[in-house]
């Protein structure tokens, strides 16, 4: 498995700012992704964090609006910008370790924007 | 488009009873299915299925996976209190390793 840590563990927002989630892995992992969960939803794939290049990011999801950071192995940051109260969520850090290539969560971080 | 089903969405048992979780995917490039356990922020591992008919085993959870049919099941014996939580069902595709995630069934065991 892995120990994945995620700063901070929960924020409380005002509208039109910006927060950046740190996600820290204790190894190397071949992929890391981030997550959002809205209330009462399931999970929804935001962006493959890719090392040394551009995330990739699903429909519905864009780079000004969540920029994405990896600048190693083991460390990513998801910055969500210009918030709305649309955007309080659950936001969880996702990483495949190497061989069996099981996925883990971080422990999430609870945003709240008002 | 993918698609991730589970059923039953919610479901309240007694203590010792057992449970069978069912989740149905159409999800391209498959490569496996993960399952995870929900209670508060984070979901926890439980299982990844790779191989048809191969069952999984951890104390009284139990999975299996039919690639034939496009569908998984989760079994839970015995059934205790703490098994109370959401359970995610999760196929992963082969071209990026990312999981497409099911509505979850939410299980509520009563003492």
């Amino acid at each position: 498995s892995a120990v994945i840590s995620q700063k901070p563990s929960r924020d409380i927002c005002q509208r039109g700012t910006s927060l950046t989630i740190q996600c820290q892995v204790d190894s190397q992992v071949t992929m890391m992704f981030w997550y959002r969960q809205q209330p009462g939803q399931s999970l929804t794939l935001i962006a493959t964090a890719n090392q040394g290049s551009e995330a990739t990011y699903e429909s519905g999801f864009v780079i000004d609006k969540f920029p994405i950071s990896r600048p190693n192995l083991t460390f990513s940051t998801l910055t969500v910008s210009n918030m709305s109260p649309e955007d309080s969520s659950i936001y969880l850090c996702s990483v495949e370790t190497r061989g069996p290539y099981e996925q883990y969560f971080g422990p999430g971080t609870r945003l709240t924007v008002t | 488009e993918d698609k991730v089903v589970q059923s039953p969405l919610s479901l309240v048992v007694h203590e010792g009873d057992t449970v069978t979780l069912n989740c149905s995917y159409e999800v391209t490039n498959f490569r496996s299915l993960l399952w995870y356990k929900q209670e508060k922020k984070a979901p926890t591992f439980l299982f990844m299925l790779t191989s048809s008919g191969i069952e999984k085993k951890s104390g009284r959870l139990s999975s299996i996976l039919d690639k034939k049919e496009l569908f998984s099941i989760l079994n839970i014996t015995a059934t205790q209190t703490g098994d109370s939580a959401v359970y995610l069902c999760a196929p992963r595709r082969d071209n990026n390793n990312d999981m497409r995630f099911g509505a979850g069934t939410r299980l509520t065991v009563k003492p």
